[in-house]
């Protein structure tokens, strides 16, 4: 069962721009993590924000979480043609279980 | 840098026969994960290990798939009879620990077709 909800479910912008998505997901979580895929790809982690944390950066990304409304966002700054792949967002559920979304499929053109 | 090993990447299967994956996780890494991605979807969860004990399988059809993680170390996981919704991407991931506060790396994956 997929408990997260990207959104947009696909995104295309131009190189050099910011892009944001969106994931909302409907029960209590310890923690909300942010991966990458590239195509035919294993995952990549990128982030992780804890239940207490609204704001985290790393690097170009930065992730927002807003338990009140049980949302989160990830920002791409100053995109690039490798930002080119599908991102997913991940809730822990209870002890240890990691529940996936159904991913936004990003789009940088040159 | 040490990455998590699947083999083999790729599968061609006609319905009926069984296949095995092999998923090696990164060294000292006590949980392992074996997922399901069907294409256009997140990754769902099968079976998850802690050691050689099976944590969470409550997602895997075990009328046809089985999983062991016999030394604690490398897993198989299999299936049989395979059927043709059975085509998908098969992932293993591995964690220090559980998934509450530690990463998840994954591997490259097994794409599995079922003809």
């Amino acid at each position: 069962s997929q408990q997260g909800e990207e959104d947009p479910q696909a995104l295309s912008i131009q190189e050099g721009e910011n892009a944001t998505m969106n994931c909302s997901y409907k029960t209590s979580i310890n923690n909300l993590q942010w991966y990458r895929q590239n195509s035919g790809r294993g995952l990549v982690h990128l982030i992780l924000i804890r239940s207490n944390e609204r704001e985290k950066h790393s690097g170009r990304l930065r992730v927002t979480l807003d338990t009140s409304k049980k949302s989160s966002s990830l920002l791409i700054t100053a995109s690039r043609a490798a930002d080119t792949a599908s991102y997913f967002c991940a809730t822990v559920q209870g002890a240890q279980k990691l529940v996936f979304g159904q991913g936004t499929r990003l789009t940088i053109n040159p | 840098e040490a990455e998590v090993a699947q083999s083999p990447r790729y599968k061609i299967t006609e319905k009926s026969q069984a296949v095995a994956f092999w998923c090696d996780p990164i060294s000292g890494h006590a949980t392992l994960y074996w997922y399901r991605q069907i294409l256009g979807q997140g990754p769902e969860l099968l079976v998850q290990f802690q050691d050689e004990s099976v944590v969470d399988d409550s997602q895997l059809p075990k009328d046809r798939f089985s999983a062991e993680r016999l030394k604690g170390v490398d897993s198989t996981l299999k299936i049989q009879p395979a059927e043709l919704g059975d085509s998908a991407m098969y992932l293993c991931a591995s964690s220090l620990a559980g998934a509450g506060s530690y990463e998840q790396y994954f591997g490259p994956g097994t794409r599995l077709t079922v003809t």
